[in-house]
């Protein structure tokens, strides 16, 4: 199993960014996917998830991101995104794609500054 | 939501001493369905991804050395490190997965003594 996430750099708030994570490895259609992010000196927060296609693909967000953060995938593609709307300066962090078989991706930097 | 709390914050172990990280929920975890508890374990050290250790609170990961055990349930859990060795040196973490959101908790520090 191999998760790869892409997308991240520099960006000035109140932009808008999108993450891929592209997997290989396992069926990506019959499992979840979940973006978790790491802050500068903070702990591990989870972001959001896309259920699994035969569960309907449905989504979930943590608080901190509803309404300004969307996951989605690509079952054709194997890709999942992590779409960032409004970007604030605490959003700078590593963010990370983990699926539901317990692999995780080794994170892609998003920086948002002016 | 589900909340999850740790402790301690950090902890200081000698090397071949034992390490016990709590983990609390603010609600069961357990699905009566399947008798499982959605709970997990990971090691994040600096630089790299999390690595998961146990799932169903006590399912030990492949490749996790049988010195760490997980434990617990209902609300309650706990990781376990024995016979501690200077590459187990990390913040550890507990997440439920019961329900979303699938909130960690704030990690513990671990180190060596």
């Amino acid at each position: 199993v191999q998760l790869v996430e892409s997308g991240g750099g520099l960006i000035q708030p109140g932009r808008s960014l999108t993450l891929s994570c592209t997997a290989s490895g396992f069926t990506f259609a019959n499992y979840s996917l979940s973006w978790v992010r790491q802050c500068p000196g903070q702990g591990l927060e989870w972001l959001g998830f896309v259920r699994a296609t035969p569960s309907g693909g449905t989504t979930e967000y943590a608080a901190s991101v509803k309404g300004r953060f969307t996951v989605s995938r690509d079952d054709s593609r194997n890709i999942a995104y992590l779409q960032m709307n409004s970007l604030r300066i605490d959003d700078t962090g590593v963010y990370y794609c983990t699926s539901a078989t317990g692999d995780w991706g080794q994170g892609t930097l998003v920086s948002v500054s002016s | 939501d589900i909340v999850v709390t740790q402790s301690p914050d950090s902890l200081s172990v000698s090397l071949g001493e034992t390490a016990t990280i709590n983990c609390k929920s603010s609600q069961s975890v357990l699905f009566a369905s399947d008798n499982k508890h959605y709970l997990a374990w990971y090691q994040k050290k600096p630089g790299q991804p999390p690595k998961m250790l146990f799932y169903w609170a006590s399912t030990r990961e492949s490749g996790v050395p049988d010195r760490f055990s997980g434990s617990g349930s209902g609300t309650d859990f706990t990781l376990t490190i024995s016979s501690l060795q200077a590459e187990d040196v990390a913040v550890y973490y507990c997440q439920q997965y019961r329900r979303a959101p699938f909130a960690f908790g704030p990690g513990t520090r671990l180190d060596i003594k």
